[in-house]
C-alpha cells in the first residue's frame, strides 16, 4: 500500500465548477499536512497547509479527518488557471522535515 | 531573491557515464533536500541535509552520492548513470522547525535521460 494515495484523476470541468480531491495516509503518526500545486513541467509549489479544523483561503477548502487518515481539497468557483496537477503530502517528523508526496491528481478546466 | 536554482535543466547521458546536479539557494536554509519524479510516482526522496557538511539516505538512494560543502549548495553526483536514472530531479530547500514541518521550496528541476 502507498503511503499516500490520491485518485490520479484527470478531473474534467467546467470554469465554474466546485470540484473535490481525497487523499489517504498510511502512516496514523503522521503530523502535517499540505496540498501543493504543480504545473505542467514545473517545480511543486506550496497551496496550503491543512490544519485539524479545516481551513479555507478563497476559493480553496482544506479538511482533515485523522481518524479516517483523510485529507482533502475543495476548489469553489474552478478557473482556467487551476488547471494543474495537485499533490497531497504529508509530514512524518522523523529528526528531519520529511515529506511524503502523492502522485497527484490532474484537474483540467475547460471554457 | 532567485530562491532555488538547479544547474543544468537538460541533460543526455549514455550508460556509464557520470555527472554532477548543483543546487544553490539564496534563503538561508538549513535543510536541503533532492528528488526524483517519475511518471505515476510521487516525488521520491534521493538523500537529504540538515546543514553544511552533513548529508544522509533519504527512499532511494542507490547509484546516487551528494555532498553540502557550503550551506547554500547541495550537488547530487550519478557516478555511472544507468537508463533507470532517467527522470526529473527536484532540489528543495526549508528552513528548520523544530517538531515541526517547513514549506519546501523547490527548483525548476533538471530533466536527464540516459541511453
Amino acid at each position: 500500500r502507498k503511503e499516500v494515495e490520491q485518485d490520479p484523476g484527470p478531473f474534467n470541468v467546467p470554469e465554474g465548477a466546485t470540484v473535490a480531491f481525497n487523499c489517504t495516509y498510511s502512516n496514523s503518526a503522521s503530523q502535517s499536512f499540505f496540498w501543493y500545486r504543480q504545473d505542467c513541467r514545473k517545480e511543486p509549489k506550496l497551496l496550503m497547509s491543512v490544519y485539524s479544523s479545516g481551513n479555507e483561503d478563497g476559493r480553496f477548502t482544506a479538511q482533515l479527518n485523522r481518524a479516517s487518515q483523510y485529507i482533502s481539497l475543495l476548489i469553489r468557483d474552478s478557473k482556467l488557471s487551476d488547471s494543474a496537477t495537485y499533490l497531497c503530502v504529508v509530514n512524518e517528523v522523523r529528526g528531519y522535515n520529511k515529506l511524503i508526496f502523492g502522485a497527484g491528481t490532474r484537474l483540467a478546466v475547460h471554457p | 531573491n532567485a530562491g532555488v536554482t538547479q544547474t543544468p535543466k537538460f541533460r543526455v547521458l549514455k550508460t556509464g557515464q557520470s555527472m554532477t546536479l548543483l543546487c544553490a539557494q539564496d534563503m538561508n536554509h538549513e535543510y536541503m533536500y533532492w528528488y526524483r519524479q517519475d511518471p505515476g510516482m510521487g516525488l521520491r526522496l534521493i538523500h537529504y541535509s540538515v546543514g553544511e557538511g552533513t548529508t544522509a539516505k533519504g527512499e532511494v538512494p542507490d547509484g546516487y552520492n551528494v555532498s553540502r560543502l557550503k550551506k547554500q549548495n547541495f550537488l547530487l553526483g550519478l557516478e555511472s548513470a544507468a537508463p533507470s536514472q532517467t527522470s526529473v530531479y527536484f532540489c528543495a530547500s526549508s528552513r528548520y522547525l523544530a517538531g515541526g514541518a517547513n514549506e519546501q521550496f523547490f527548483g525548476p528541476g533538471t530533466r536527464l535521460t540516459v541511453l
